[in-house]
Order: C-alpha cells, then structure tokens, then sequence
C-alpha cells in the first residue's frame, strides 16, 4: 500500500514553455502533498506544501506564480512550471501524507530539463 | 547554519565494515526524526524512523540525543547493496528538512 505515482518521469522542454508535473496517491486519500526540488548533489528542497481544496502554502524564495500549484482532489495534486528557463532544470518529487498518520510517502520523481 | 546538518561524504568501505552516520539539527521544538536513503536518481525512501530510546532493525541502529540535537545511524556488516545516500530528516512540524546527505560506496 502507501503508492504515490508521478507523471511523467522526465520531460525536456524548450525554454519559455510551461510542464505539468501530476502527482498522484493510487491507494489512500492524501489531505496533503509536497513538492519538492532536488539539485545535483544537493538535498530535496521543499517548495510547497498543497492542502486540498486549499491554497498551497510556498516555501520562501518560492515564486508562487511560477510553480502553480492545485490540488483539486484527495488524490491528486498538479505542479506547473510556468516559463519554464535552464534554471528550472530539475528533479522535481511529491509525497503525499494520509490524515493522520505523519509518514509521508514519496513518487518516484520528474526530472526535468529545459533546453 | 542550515537547519539539518550531516557529515560530508562520500564514505567508502569495504563490504563487512561498521560505518556511522551523524547528524545535528537547529530547532530544539522538532518532533520526529528518520534516516532516508537514496539511490542514484531516484526518490528517497524510508529506512527508519528515529526514536529517543534508540532502535534498531536488523543491522541498522539509529540514535537521538535530544540534549545535544543530534542524531546517528550505524550500518553494521555492511553489504554491496547499502551504497546510496542516507539522508538525515527531522520534522518541526507538519514538514520535513533534509539533509544534504551522505553519500557511501560499499566496494567488494
């Protein structure tokens, strides 16, 4: 149990362009989802927190207007990149948190590279 | 100074070597703690909880000192398969800090 699924797994995208990162949890209902950035050699970042039927809560240096984020049911929450430059290339990775429980279960990631 | 700190890598040993992992963190208020471990270009995963009393599983032992804010992970008999990067997490409150991580090879 516990699956969260992301979609898709990599994407290369010309600049200027937005990418839609979906992330989904198959078998339980997640109240909240995280996205986080991952850099080379660095450590997962934390961009935003998404409560569903709620505003995303952004971590600071966040630009909220160009990591849009919705999480419009239980079981799904959707990261775009919008204008998408080099810079945004990334791993990008959701977890997704049953009510209650702590344990956050992570997706397997989108690595995104901007041409 | 970063909220989650841990000793920089890479680690390299040989298979059947003990190797420990430490790991400070700022905020005195954080409620839980965990060891993640991650493989080369995937998600982390996790591979225990911390808890104050210690715990181990099989040939993982995790440590917290609340005191010192400080946190260890120890890999007894290590094996081929343990090379990734271990990832020290804490909890303040509803979200999780990584570390940046350290990195270890495990070598025949």
């Amino acid at each position: 149990g516990a699956v969260v699924s992301q979609h898709p797994s990599w994407v290369i995208c010309k600049s200027g362009t937005s990418v839609k990162i979906e992330c989904r949890s198959l078998d339980f209902q997640a109240t909240t989802m995280f996205w986080y950035r991952q850099f080379p050699k660095q450590s997962l970042m934390l961009m935003a927190t998404s409560n569903e039927g709620s505003k995303a809560t952004y971590e600071q240096g966040v630009e909220k207007d160009k990591f849009l984020i919705n999480h419009a049911s239980l079981t799904l929450s959707t990261l775009t990149v919008t204008s998408a430059h080099p810079e945004d290339s990334s791993f990008y990775i959701c977890s997704a948190r049953e009510t209650g429980p702590d344990t956050q279960y992570f997706g397997p990631g989108t690595r995104l590279t901007v041409l | 100074r970063k909220e989650v700190e841990q000793d920089p890598g890479p680690f390299n040993v040989p298979e059947g070597a003990t190797v420990a992992f430490n790991c400070t963190y700022s905020n005195s208020a954080s409620q839980s703690f965990f060891w993640y471990r991650q493989d080369c270009r995937k998600e982390p995963k996790l591979l225990m909880s911390v808890y104050s009393s210690g715990n181990e599983d099989g040939r993982f032992t995790a440590q917290l000192n609340r005191a010192s804010q400080y946190i260890s992970l120890l890999i007894r008999d290590s094996k081929l398969s343990d090379s990734a990067t271990y990832l020290c997490v804490v909890n303040p409150g509803g979200k999780l800090i990584f570390g940046q991580g350290t990195e270890l090879s495990v070598k025949p």
